[in-house]
């Protein structure tokens, strides 16, 4: 079983269009994290959120975690072809006793055609 | 910084061959991960130190051996792999592993391409 559930797994749109990407889950998280990857190089952090309700973000990505922190959104404003990559949301459920765990979701391929 | 650096970038190795890989950051984190990730998954969990001790061992086979020779150098050598290690190996760490939420930002290295034939 996947704790966090990413969504879409695949997403393939048009430059200048806007796109959401929803990671959800049953627990509670006290952080989450957002990176996004290209083909055989590693994760790069995009953001952590840690504040029920709280919303960052960074020039056209906008980063929303949920009131409960059980869930949050990626929207991205007019996607451009340099944002191609797999998106991946990751969460840490307890401090302390889990220590060092980030729960990943399965990802979003995220492909922006010119 | 947060800079994470990995050596080396790829790797091909025989089945009967022994090599290391090394991960190394220099901002003071106290918690340094291994994670294996297959292509289109995320990554998964391997080994976590934490103030330089083993804290979470996946049940990684005995053919991946982790090392924290200080708080900043992290390595993973292997043993007698099999083709099915074949995956990019990817080191992170973290500030402040298990306590207040910034400090549970992993910060990832480049990652390391292993084949294994």
């Amino acid at each position: 079983t996947q704790l966090l559930e990413q969504s879409p797994q695949f997403l393939s749109i048009q430059e200048g269009e806007n796109l959401t990407v929803y990671c959800n889950s049953s627990s509670v998280f006290s952080s989450l994290q957002w990176y996004r990857q290209e083909p055989g190089e590693g994760p790069v952090l995009l953001v952590t959120v840690v504040t029920g309700g709280e919303v960052k973000k960074l020039k056209r990505l906008t980063f929303q975690f949920g009131d409960a922190r059980k869930d949050s959104s990626l929207h991205i404003t007019a996607a451009q072809p340099g944002d191609t990559g797999l998106y991946l949301c990751a969460g840490a459920t307890e401090r302390g006793s889990t220590l060092g765990r980030l729960y990943f979701g399965r990802g979003t391929q995220l492909t922006v055609w010119p | 910084d947060t800079e994470v650096t990995q050596t080396p970038k790829h790797l091909v190795m025989g089945m009967t061959n022994k090599k290391s890989l090394k991960c190394e950051q220099h901002m003071g984190h106290r918690a340094m991960y291994w994670y294996k990730q297959k292509a289109k998954k995320p990554p998964e969990l391997m080994f976590v130190y934490s103030y330089e001790k083993l804290s979470i061992n996946e049940s990684v086979p005995s053919r991946f051996s982790p090392e924290c020779p200080n708080s900043s150098l992290l390595n993973l050598h292997l043993h007698a792999l099999q083709p099915e290690d074949s995956a990019l190996y990817l080191c992170a760490s973290s500030p402040l592993p298990g306590q207040a939420t910034e400090g549970e930002t992993q910060y990832f290295g480049p990652g390391t391409r292993l084949l294994v034939l």
